[in-house]
């Protein structure tokens, strides 16, 4: 059975960092692209970044670019972010999800979400 | 950035009832346009990809339609376990945008 595990999520000061990592099973991790949707409590959907199969190509949104970097480990099946200089408004339920197919889009599977909480 | 406009923002509707939600783009996508079900206290799943493509394992009453800046979700003889938010969610262009949900409450 498929199954995507993020984990690495907490508590955080602002200006703080956190790492999340997604464990990917079921499924030739390496075949297909990666993405992080975000979700502030109670709110809408949020896309994030999102990396190429092999990982030489990434895509963040302008909200988090040069503060996250999505990064991969084919040979352990793991999708990272690492995320610096948090801030109060990316707290929120951070989902990974994989790609339908050997396209970017759309988001066929996803995970159960960690949840990243930015507080004084 | 593509803006997505879906309507209603909240629905309350009986069993049985054919529902549609519409999704406005704020420029023309093509058919990029993908809908998801999210349940309260669950991951969003895939219902429709590319505006009008099914999803195997995702219930025939479930439709989409459109293309360009117009689309729609139709669900056909809603059932109690339809009660969820649905959102559309564009890849015609980076960054990739969702739009802002609609909510099903089953009366």
């Amino acid at each position: 059975e498929e199954q995507l595990l993020e984990s690495g999520g907490g508590l955080v000061q602002p200006g703080g960092s956190l790492r999340l990592s997604c464990a990917a099973s079921g499924f030739t991790f390496s075949s297909y692209a990666m993405t992080w949707v975000r979700q502030a409590p109670g709110k809408g959907l949020e896309w994030v970044s999102a990396i190429s199969a092999g990982g030489g190509t990434t895509f963040y949104a302008d909200s988090v670019k040069g503060r996250f970097t999505i990064s991969r480990d084919n040979s352990k099946n793991t999708l990272n972010l690492q995320m610096n200089s948090l801030r109060v408004e990316d707290t929120a339920l951070y989902y990974c999800a994989r790609a339908y197919g050997s396209s970017w889009t759309p988001f066929e599977n996803w995970g159960q979400g960690t949840l990243v909480t930015v507080s004084s | 950035d593509i803006v997505l406009t879906q309507s209603p923002d909240f629905q309350s509707v009986t069993p049985k009832e054919k529902v549609t939600v519409t999704c406005r783009a704020s420029q023309s996508i093509g058919s990029s346009l993908h809908w998801y079900q999210q349940k309260p206290d669950q991951s969003p799943k895939l219902l429709i990809k590319y505006a009008s493509q099914s999803i195997s394992g995702v219930p025939s009453r479930f439709s989409g339609s459109g293309s360009g800046t117009d689309f729609t979700l139709t669900i056909n003889s809603l059932e109690a376990e339809d009660a969820a938010a649905y959102y559309c969610h564009q890849s015609s262009s980076l960054p990739h945008t969702f739009g802002q949900g609609t909510k099903l409450e089953i009366k």
